[in-house]
């Protein structure tokens, strides 16, 4: 299985912050990762596919960058709303495996 | 609209069966694969189970194999997993989510249900 490593585990951060998560694969998986937002009890919310595409209707202060093993996720300037953990995924191989999630706090 | 709506999580036995349902509405069903995907309580996310369009393939992860059970119904735009001999680990809130697949692209969840919540006492 591929195993998924998101650094750092949180992150403590102020609005209109430049904010960078990364996440590093076991192997490597090519451009095939994705990355979901996912507020507190609510269900998690497609961001990014394919390591550096937006999903339709997402804000464009995301973006995503890598291949191979490692891989960001960057918001250009933290909003109240983007307050959340961000997790990513490795659309490479099944099992599909996920990242252990990076919550960002304020 | 595309939606999802997850119902039959509860209160379950060590050693009990449970039967979850999906319903699909807003997209045609059946050109999509299907997924369940669980997250503990405060925990992260883990995939269970895959299902293609026609349900001619099924896939799980290893710690459901021979215990759950994805299946669908195209003329419902239903999907459903069937757990059997739950254990205490198998608790966690249950997502119902499309599996969109693009060759060269990749494959990614979206969109998910709001999910239904399973114990295992």
């Amino acid at each position: 299985d591929i195993q998924m490593t998101q650094s750092p585990s949180s992150l403590s951060a102020s609005v209109g912050d430049r904010v960078t998560i990364t996440c590093r694969a076991s192997q490597s998986i090519s451009s095939y990762l994705n990355w979901y937002q996912q507020k507190p009890g609510k269900a998690p919310k497609l961001l990014i596919y394919s390591a550096s595409r937006l999903q339709s209707g997402v804000p464009s202060r995301f973006s995503g960058s890598g291949s191979g093993t490692d891989f960001t996720l960057t918001i250009s300037s933290l909003q109240p709303e983007d307050f959340a953990t961000y997790y990513c995924q490795q659309s490479y191989s099944s099992p599909w495996t996920f990242g252990q999630g990076t919550k960002v706090e304020i | 609209e595309v939606q999802l709506v997850e119902s039959g999580g509860g209160l379950v036995q060590s050693g009990g069966s449970l039967r979850l349902s999906c319903a699909a509405s807003g997209f045609t069903f059946s050109n999509y694969w299907m997924s369940w995907v669980r997250q503990a309580p405060g925990k992260g996310l883990e995939w269970v189970a895959n299902i293609k369009e026609d349900g001619s393939e099924k896939y799980y992860v290893d710690s459901v194999k021979g215990r759950f059970t994805i299946s669908r119904d195209s003329a419902k735009n239903s999907l459903y997993l069937q757990m059997n001999s739950l254990r205490a680990e198998d608790t966690a809130l249950y997502y119902c989510a499309r599996f969109n697949r693009v060759a060269m692209i990749g494959n990614w969840f979206d969109p998910w249900g709001q999910g239904t919540l399973v114990t295992v006492s």
